[in-house]
């Protein structure tokens, strides 16, 4: 089963412009993370905010999390043609369980 | 190993034929996941080791789906009788006490 609903599905932008991403889930949790993934194949982890956080940052990343509203944004500044990947949050709920991903977002950075 | 090492990197199987995907996780890692995704959808979580024991199995679709991880490193993922169906990218993640996951490059298993 997939937790995190992002939005948009796809994404297009120009170089140098901002992209965000905005991710939903449904039940508490302890908390939320970022994927970038490349041609479908490994992901890669990009930043994790704990349930307790309102916002985190990471170089060009930034995100934020509302847990009353179970919703998560990440958000890229100043977008690279190299940043053109599918991004997906993950969430880790109460308890030991396993990351519960979300569909994703194609991003496309046109340069 | 410097990452998580996942073998085959491709197979293509004909139905009924019997697989094994093989995962090496980080030295020292003793958390290993087992996910699948298919075309243009996220990760779909299978089976979760700690150490040696399967600590959640939740996941595997059916009884034609089994992992093991006999010595709390290296995990195989066994799958018998393929169906079409089974076609997907399989991904092997590892992790140190549970804070971020290192993602191998996946085994993409192709059932014609």
């Amino acid at each position: 089963s997939q937790q995190g609903e992002e939005d948009p599905q796809a994404l297009s932008i120009q170089e140098g412009e901002n992209a965000t991403m905005n991710c939903s889930y449904k039940t508490s949790i302890n908390n939320l993370q970022w994927y970038r993934q490349n041609s479908g194949r490994g992901l890669v982890h990009l930043i994790l905010i704990r349930s307790n956080e309102r916002e985190k940052h990471s170089g060009r990343l930034r995100v934020t999390l509302d847990t009353s509203k179970k919703s998560s944004s990440l958000l890229i500044t100043a977008s690279r043609a190299a940043d053109t990947a599918s991004y997906f949050c993950a969430t880790e709920n109460s308890g030991n369980t396993p990351l519960v991903f979300g569909k994703g977002t194609r991003l496309s950075v046109i340069a | 190993g410097a990452g998580v090492s996942q073998t085959p990197s491709n197979k293509v199987t004909e139905k009924g034929k019997y697989v094994e995907l093989r995962c090496d996780p980080i030295s020292g890692h003793t958390a290993l996941y087992w996910y699948r995704q298919s075309l243009g959808q996220g990760p779909e979580f299978l089976i979760y080791f700690q150490g040696t024991g399967a600590a959640d199995d939740s996941g595997l679709p059916n009884d034609r789906f089994f992992a093991v991880r006999p010595e709390g490193s290296v995990s195989t993922l066994k799958i018998q009788r393929t169906e079409r169906g089974d076609s997907a990218v399989y991904l092997c993640a590892s992790s140190l006490q549970r804070i971020g996951y290192t993602f191998g490059s996946g085994t993409r298993l192709t059932v014609v």
